[in-house]
């Protein structure tokens, strides 16, 4: 099983908002990533999770703060956005960080109003 | 440069054509090598690993040649159900670099 999920689906909030987004794997995997996708555009690494720890944070903006209680929860939190934060904020995993194929969950797309 | 070029299309192709992608990496240093699916408001579905030595998924090829940084991929006989946005993707040590995508069209 190759599945990752995520919640909610679609998020929309307002500037003043603070919401979390959650992701889940039960495949075993150590690594978790967050990326950001704005339309027609390629997903953009936001952070890395390795064995629980942040391993990578791409320069990404203290509005985002990403969270990983346990090898099987990722969460990102989001407070004071702004509207061109709104896209899909897709949720991956894979068994180790590295070379290791990576997989997506469905995402939650964002609506910053 | 990009780190990674595809051209984006669109491809529109008849249904029964075989169709071609084509990929450039600028990292000689990159490790391993994917293609992506992406149907419109979904996320990217791991299609195929690329090997150096060229690998085979019943109707899809992909090849991959270090020495020019290309990785190709070949659909044949091509389905309604192939039309989405073929994603190359690149890894080097943490992290995976991805191509703007291909898109490809399957018509009747």
């Amino acid at each position: 099983d190759t599945e990752v999920t995520q919640t909610p689906k679609h998020l929309v909030m307002g500037m003043t908002n603070k919401k979390s987004l959650k992701c889940e794997q039960h495949m075993g995997h150590r690594a978790m990533y967050w990326y950001k996708q704005k339309a027609k555009k390629p997903p953009e690494l936001m952070f890395v999770y390795s064995y629980e720890k942040l391993s990578i944070n791409e320069s990404v903006p203290s509005r985002f703060s990403p969270e990983c209680p346990n090898s099987s929860l990722l969460n990102l939190h989001l407070h004071a956005l702004q509207p061109e934060d709104s896209a899909l904020y897709l949720c991956a995993s894979s068994p180790r960080q590295g070379t290791d194929t990576q997989y997506f969950g469905p995402g939650t797309r964002l609506t910053v109003l | 440069r990009k780190e990674v070029e595809q051209d984006p299309g669109p491809f529109n192709v008849p249904e029964g054509a075989t169709v071609a992608f084509n990929c450039t990496y600028s990292n000689s240093a990159s490790q391993s090598f994917f293609w992506y699916r992406q149907d419109c408001r979904k996320e990217p579905k791991l299609l195929m690993s690329v090997y150096s030595s060229g690998n085979e998924d019943g109707r899809f090829t992909a090849q991959l040649n270090r020495a020019s940084q290309y990785i190709s991929l070949l659909i044949r006989d091509s389905k309604l159900s192939d039309s989405a946005t073929y994603l190359c993707v690149v890894n080097k040590g943490n992290k995976l670099t991805f191509g703007t995508g291909t898109q490809l069209k399957v018509e009747l």
